[in-house]
């Protein structure tokens, strides 16, 4: 089945530095989401990439669509303490169904 | 965003009781609904799928008759976790949306359900 790999799973920057997390799927993809997750939270909607090489930005936060189609990225610039939570990536096929990347937990020292 | 309720926020129980866990759409039309299992630092592993006046279809692994999915109306799926026991232990999460099938999902609060 689909399989969709994230890395790194931790992630501890100094606040000021430049965070990524990488996501890749075993198959191509109709769209992915990001969702990012506070400790004892629920996930929440960040933003969902549709076309090939994609590029979206949210203030510091920057997201990648492959060419493929099969591998994204979201970047954060100067993180901020309340940058900190877990970031996941969502892979969704044709038939739209979402199988969701492992995470990478995101811990910011002041 | 819109707003997915998901009630009880936190429940304990005894083993080889059932725990039904209710997931509402406050404010849109949920045409599908999805229940996703959490353990502690780990992804989100969907469970199921639930279409509204359909049967819910369940991931490979997913015992069908301990996990009970109901999605009778547009806005409330429930699942019913049946004769828990503490390997049941764990956060469970609902998502819904409406519209094409790679729109926006919006999660509930979950519920973090421990069985002793």
């Amino acid at each position: 089945g689909q399989q969709v790999m994230q890395i790194p799973q931790y992630q501890h920057v100094q606040e000021g530095e430049d965070f990524t997390t990488y996501c890749n799927s075993s198959t191509t993809l109709s769209n992915i989401q990001w969702y990012k997750q506070r400790p004892g939270g629920h996930p929440v909607f960040l933003i969902q990439l549709v076309k090939s090489g994609e590029v979206k930005k949210q203030k510091r936060l920057t997201f990648q669509f492959g060419e493929a189609k099969k591998n994204s990225s979201l970047h954060i610039t100067a993180t901020q303490t309340t940058d900190v939570g877990t970031y996941f990536c969502a892979g969704i096929m044709n038939a739209g169904k979402s199988t969701f990347g492992d995470g990478t937990t995101l811990t910011v020292k002041p | 965003g819109a707003v997915v309720s998901q009630h009880p926020s936190w429940v304990i129980c005894k083993s080889g009781t059932s725990v039904k866990i209710e997931c509402r759409s406050l404010d849109f039309q949920a045409t599908t609904m999805f229940w996703y299992r959490q353990f502690p630092k780990q992804s989100l592993m969907l469970m199921a799928t639930s279409n509204e006046g359909s049967k819910a279809t369940y991931e490979q692994g997913v015992e069908k008759d301990k996990f009970l999915i109901n999605h009778a109306s547009l806005t409330l799926s429930t699942l019913t976790v049946t004769s828990a026991h503490p390997e049941d232990s764990s956060f469970y999460i609902c998502s819904a949306k409406y519209g094409p099938s790679n729109t926006e999902a919006f999660f509930g609060q979950g519920t973090r359900l421990t069985v002793v």
